[in-house]
């Protein structure tokens, strides 16, 4: 069964430094998405994508964070210069028709920052 | 801003016993939708709704979205150890506002005693 793969599971870094998350998306999907989930709390949309641009973001992807597709497969999300506060459980998703809610989520990053 | 309620917050039953939760809302929703998260991973559709009224079951797994398109409910008969996790419900918001962000509500963690 297709799945959303993501890389690294699991990133620990020091306060200010730079973090690239990788996502493959299922190949067929067209619409990609970044979710964050601190712990022990609900999952946030961070920001959606499509046809290679933002298509909606939230107020907390500020200009800290960005996306990329930089091939056919890859889906990365950076974060310039990591706070503490950005350690969370970051998902990745994708889905195949737009507007449905239907999402396929990855099984998701830990970012621990220091 | 939109924001989900679910209720309860967290169940500890017996296996074998149905489970009954909830999410409510302020707003009217057109999608509303149910994952379950698994400890360690990314949240996973259980079931989809949209039109109001709608009543759809997925095994044991029975959804309806309200009438009034400001909630939903979710049953789970006989349950069993694997249903152990947190469930969310989720909507979709109007089109006129936003096509790609779901909300997600804050979740019911549900445990299942053997």
């Amino acid at each position: 069964e297709p799945e959303v793969t993501q890389t690294p599971s699991h990133q620990v870094t020091q306060m200010g430094q730079e973090v690239i998350l990788r996502c493959v998306p299922i190949s067929n999907h067209l619409y990609f998405y970044w979710y964050r989930q601190i712990l022990g709390q609900k999952v946030e949309f961070l920001v959606s994508f499509y046809n290679n641009e933002i298509s909606e973001k939230s107020e907390i992807f500020d200009d800290q964070f960005s996306v990329e597709r930089p091939d056919g497969s890859n889906f990365t999300l950076k974060i310039r210069s990591t706070k503490l506060e950005d350690s969370a459980m970051y998902f990745c998703a994708s889905s195949a028709i737009r507007a449905t809610g239907e999402l396929f989520f990855g099984e998701g990053s830990r970012l621990t920052v220091l | 801003g939109q924001q989900l309620n679910q209720s309860p917050q967290s169940m500890f039953i017996q296996e074998g016993e149905d489970v009954s939760m909830n999410c409510t809302s302020s707003s009217i929703f057109n999608t509303w939708l149910w994952y379950k998260q698994d400890p360690g991973e990314g949240p996973v559709l259980l079931i989809a709704l949209y039109k109001a009224g709608e009543l759809t079951s997925n095994g044991r797994l029975t959804a309806q979205f309200g009438i009034t398109r400001k909630d939903s409910f979710l049953n789970i008969s006989a349950s069993i150890p694997s249903d152990v996790g947190i469930y969310f419900c989720a909507v979709s918001p109007l089109p006129q506002t936003s096509y790609d962000k779901v909300i997600f509500g804050p979740g019911t963690s549900l445990s299942v005693i053997p």
